[in-house]
């Protein structure tokens, strides 16, 4: 079984259309994240949330919107896609705080083309 | 402020050689803590190794291990007896106040046959 799955794996769009990046895990993790990679490899937290509730948004353009249904799962809805939004997008998962508890559990990533 | 640099943008190393990429990082805070992490040409993100602030000993997991030099911020990751499966990205991460990883820009290794 995969510990942290998202899907799709790639997605391709048009400019301008709203999209959704489903992630689960069964880590029975609190704590969940979104991570944007861009195209010169560089890793960015968007948000984490911690049981359901949204403990970080880094300065992230409104139209991300995470929504965690229960601490298991934790999608990213993103509108009106800009071709700037192209990258990979990663969800994480982690046990908790201190040490060791940190460690990120990554999906395998979500390559999103915007054309 | 860059709060973790890792300042090879590419590494070379010869199968079977030992290799060092460096992580340099920035903090006032006294417990944090310094994680690798590995990313393949197929793009997943592969926990390496880990090194708390207070661990009194550098980390090891088998042929990765960490020189850990805290007085000079530093959290170099060293590959023993490389293989061509190690030609990979390499990120240094740091815990930040928040609880969110931050990452450095990453280098790219490749191991020569």
């Amino acid at each position: 079984d995969t510990a942290v799955s998202q899907t799709p794996k790639y997605l391709v769009t048009q400019m301008g259309n709203d999209k959704s990046i489903k992630c689960e895990q069964n880590l029975g993790h609190d704590t969940m994240y979104w991570y944007k990679q861009d195209s010169k490899k560089f890793l960015k937290i968007m948000f984490s949330y911690n049981n359901k509730e949204l403990i970080i948004n880094e300065t992230v353009p409104n139209r991300f919107s995470p929504k965690s249904p229960d601490k298991a799962h934790l999608n990213l809805h993103i509108n009106s896609l800009e071709l700037g939004d192209s990258a990979v997008y990663f969800c994480a998962s982690s046990q908790g705080t201190g040490g060791i508890n940190e460690k990120l559990f990554f999906g395998s990533g979500t390559q999103l083309s915007v054309l | 402020a860059q709060k973790i640099t890792q300042t090879q943008p590419g590494m070379f190393v010869q199968e079977k050689e030992a290799v060092t990429l460096d992580c340099t990082y920035d903090t006032s805070d006294p417990s944090y803590g310094l994680f690798w992490y590995k990313q393949p040409s197929s793009g997943e993100m592969i926990f390496l190794i880990y090194q708390g602030s207070y661990d009194q000993q550098n980390a090891t997991e088998g042929r990765y291990s960490l020189n850990f030099q805290k007085a000079r911020k530093s959290a170099n990751l060293v590959i023993s007896a490389s293989q061509l499966g190690d030609s990979a990205m390499y990120f240094c991460a740091m815990r930040e106040e928040g609880n969110k990883l931050v990452f450095g820009a990453g280098t790219i290794l490749r191991v020569k046959s």
